[in-house]
């Protein structure tokens, strides 16, 4: 199984809702990414969990929280979010093989529109 | 700072012709080096990837790429394109042993029959 799922596939919300995106791999890869896709532009990294502790934040605003319950989830907490932030949010998951590379497989992404 | 330059922004190609898409990068490590494709509508898939040995390397679909190290360089090739390889196409760039992933702004090919 080499495969990323992630639910929604899509999300509306206004500015004042709370939601959540999640994302789920059965792969037994240690490190989980969050990213965020604009049309026509390439992905850009927010999160990385390492071992299920955050690794990485890219300066991401605090309306976007995430959360690594455990190796094989990771969520993503929306609260207050802009207009602006409408866009297809990317999970991605690697393993280490050993060697120092990390090839990354991405789920299909949540396309979120806020309203 | 690191960055992934993609020279093409958009290529128009009809079907049969060859492809070349350029990829720079700027870092001065060890590097692993990834093309992905987007085809519309669908998830990105890794494409083909280098990390050691022999500079030229094969991946799906008939695409193959070649890593120039003197020139920073991962240009993607395919001899003959199909209207099916009408795609979003991104280089990438991780520096050795990191978890993080550069991608260049992508370059858009649409093939036509």
């Amino acid at each position: 199984d080499t495969e990323v799922t992630q639910t929604p596939k899509h999300l509306v919300m206004g500015m004042t809702n709370k939601k959540s995106l999640k994302c789920e791999q059965h792969m037994g890869h240690r490190a989980m990414y969050w990213y965020k896709q604009k049309a026509k532009k390439p992905p850009e990294l927010m999160f990385v969990y390492s071992y299920e502790k955050l690794s990485i934040n890219e300066s991401v605003p605090s309306r976007f929280s995430p959360e690594c319950p455990n190796s094989s989830l990771l969520n993503l907490h929306l609260h207050a979010l802009q207009p602006e932030d409408s866009a297809l949010y990317l999970c991605a998951s690697s393993q280490d093989s050993g060697t120092g590379v990390y090839e990354q497989y991405f789920g299909p992404g949540t396309r979120l529109t806020v309203t | 700072a690191q960055s992934v330059s993609q020279h093409n922004h958009h290529v128009i190609l009809s079907e049969a012709a060859s492809l070349e898409l350029g990829c720079n990068y700027s870092y001065g490590g060890t590097v692993n080096l990834f093309w992905y494709v987007q085809y519309p509508g669908q998830h990105l898939q890794l494409l083909l990837k280098y990390f050691s040995g022999d500079p030229l390397v094969k991946g799906i679909k008939g695409f193959e790429a070649e890593f120039i190290k003197s020139k920073f360089s991962f240009n993607l090739r395919k001899p003959s394109v199909q209207w099916s390889d009408t795609a979003e196409y991104f280089c990438a760039v991780s520096p050795y042993n990191t978890d993080k992933l550069i991608f260049g702004t992508g370059t858009r090919l649409q093939v036509f029959p």
